[in-house]
């Protein structure tokens, strides 16, 4: 256990609709990572929040967005889904902002389009 | 980033100690290479990560070359929960606000 918490474990979705996955990290770490991995690609940046604030973004897609609250939990916004947002979702956090270098993964949330 | 080179796939027998390369030519002097796996559709693991020394923790040791261009994971004894991706990344260790780079890894099957 990374100590690192995601809901929901599955979702699915239609297209068209908007969906809200969610990130606890773990106890004291101040950053937040979100990734995506699709179907046989690979992990995929798509932005970092640092106590509160956006620190770096990566290809994320306009219809994507997040945001990291007080009390350092996140939420990865997705709308106006399309089929090929199916994909695995990743979030991972550290202590600091700058390195991630022990960066500890949830377990993914997997979205389904149809 | 330094750009890593890993091969697509490798085999090792259970019991067995597993040797993962990673090219890393163009590293620079403050960079460190890290090692994560993912076993099938989890969240990526930490295993280790090293400068210039070689570096040994309760997963696996780390074996970088003199020159740096270069190393190898070792997993002493594989067992069968060891089958995973295994991504060799290297990035500068702290400074500005930058994430992992995951390049495509190898996927190492533990064979019984």
């Amino acid at each position: 256990d990374s100590g690192v918490t995601q809901t929901p474990k599955h979702l699915i979705t239609a297209t068209g609709q908007r969906v809200t996955l969610r990130c606890s990290p773990r106890s004291g770490d101040l950053s937040v990572y979100w990734y995506q991995q699709s179907l046989d690609q690979g992990l995929q940046f798509l932005i970092q929040y640092y106590n509160g604030e956006e620190r770096a973004k990566g290809n994320i897609l306009e219809r994507f967005s997040a945001q990291q609250f007080p009390d350092l939990h996140s939420e990865l916004n997705l709308s106006s889904l399309e089929l090929g947002d199916s994909a695995l979702y990743f979030c991972a956090s550290s202590v600091g902002g700058g390195s991630g270098t022990e960066a500890f993964f949830g377990q993914g949330t997997r979205l389904t389009v149809v | 980033d330094a750009k890593t080179t890993q091969p697509t796939s490798m085999d090792c027998a259970e019991g067995r100690a597993a040797n993962l390369p990673c090219n890393h030519s163009t590293i620079s002097g403050n960079e460190y290479v890290y090692w994560y796996r993912q076993i099938h559709s989890q969240g990526p693991q930490y295993i280790i990560h090293g400068l210039k020394n070689n570096e040994t923790n309760e997963m696996a040791s780390l074996i970088i070359t003199e020159d740096r261009k270069s190393s190898t994971l070792i997993l002493p004894h594989a067992t069968l929960r060891d089958t995973a991706v295994y991504y060799c990344i290297v990035r500068v260790f702290s400074g500005s606000a930058r994430q992992l780079t995951f390049g495509s890894g190898t996927q190492l099957t533990v064979l019984p």
